[in-house]
């Protein structure tokens, strides 16, 4: 079992729709979670972080967290095809500083 | 406001050359982490360091790879003697100090190819 999973897509939107996008993990411990958006060539960039049971929204984003299910999502909404990218969902592990990265989704979003 | 910084962008050895990537962090940083990514595959850490201290290497091949944060100037990795599979793009992050969440943010990365 891999420590973070996500599915690798592609996942196909329309725009202006809702894009969920999905990460499990296998370290109960785990404490701090994190989505990146890297474009083709680029380097990750920071999108949302969370750390407490539930919702945490900022703009179009909104990333979910369940302990519980180790399950962390993230919804973009109102999805623009500037969003296409790959998403990458990171864990810090218990007593570690160092992210433990899932293989990361990409997202199409169709005009 | 400068982020993350990492020098060459792109790097072009031969097979046996010594490749030396650096990383700047954002100013007021004191923690930077190495990651690789393969084409076509995931980041995968590979070393932490605070300054002049090497916290956590174990994503760190055992041999050719050395990384360090000196007390001045920018943290280097290092690769000996490369070879085709050292083919990759190395991204450096940083985070603040200790008490925070670990928010860590990446450079531009070094786009290393060894021929």
């Amino acid at each position: 079992q891999k420590e973070v999973e996500q599915n690798s897509g592609p996942l196909s939107v329309p725009e202006g729709a809702i894009a969920s996008l999905n990460c499990t993990y296998s370290d109960r411990g785990s404490q701090s979670f994190f989505w990146y958006r890297q474009y083709s060539g680029k380097s990750p960039e920071l999108i949302m972080s969370i750390y407490s049971n539930g919702d945490k929204e900022d703009g179009r984003f909104t990333a979910q967290l369940n302990k519980a299910s180790q399950y962390v999502s993230l919804l973009i909404r109102d999805s623009q095809p500037s969003d296409s990218a790959t998403y990458l969902c990171a864990v810090k592990g218990t007593g570690r500083r160092a992210l433990t990265f899932g293989s990361g989704t990409r997202l199409q979003v169709q005009p | 406001n400068a982020g993350v910084m990492q020098n060459p962008r792109h790097l072009v050895r031969r097979r046996g050359q010594e490749a030396r990537l650096r990383c700047s962090p954002v100013k007021g940083h004191s923690h930077v982490y190495w990651y690789r990514q393969l084409p076509e595959e995931g980041l995968k850490f590979m070393v932490y360091l605070q300054k002049e201290n090497i916290i956590d290497e174990s994503g760190m091949p055992k041999e050719r790879f050395s990384a360090e944060f000196p007390k001045e100037g920018p943290s280097i990795l290092r690769i000996q003697q490369v070879v085709r599979g050292d083919s990759a793009a190395y991204f450096c992050a940083s985070s603040p100090p200790e008490g925070s969440y670990n928010e860590q943010f990446f450079g531009p990365g070094t786009r290393l190819t060894v021929l």
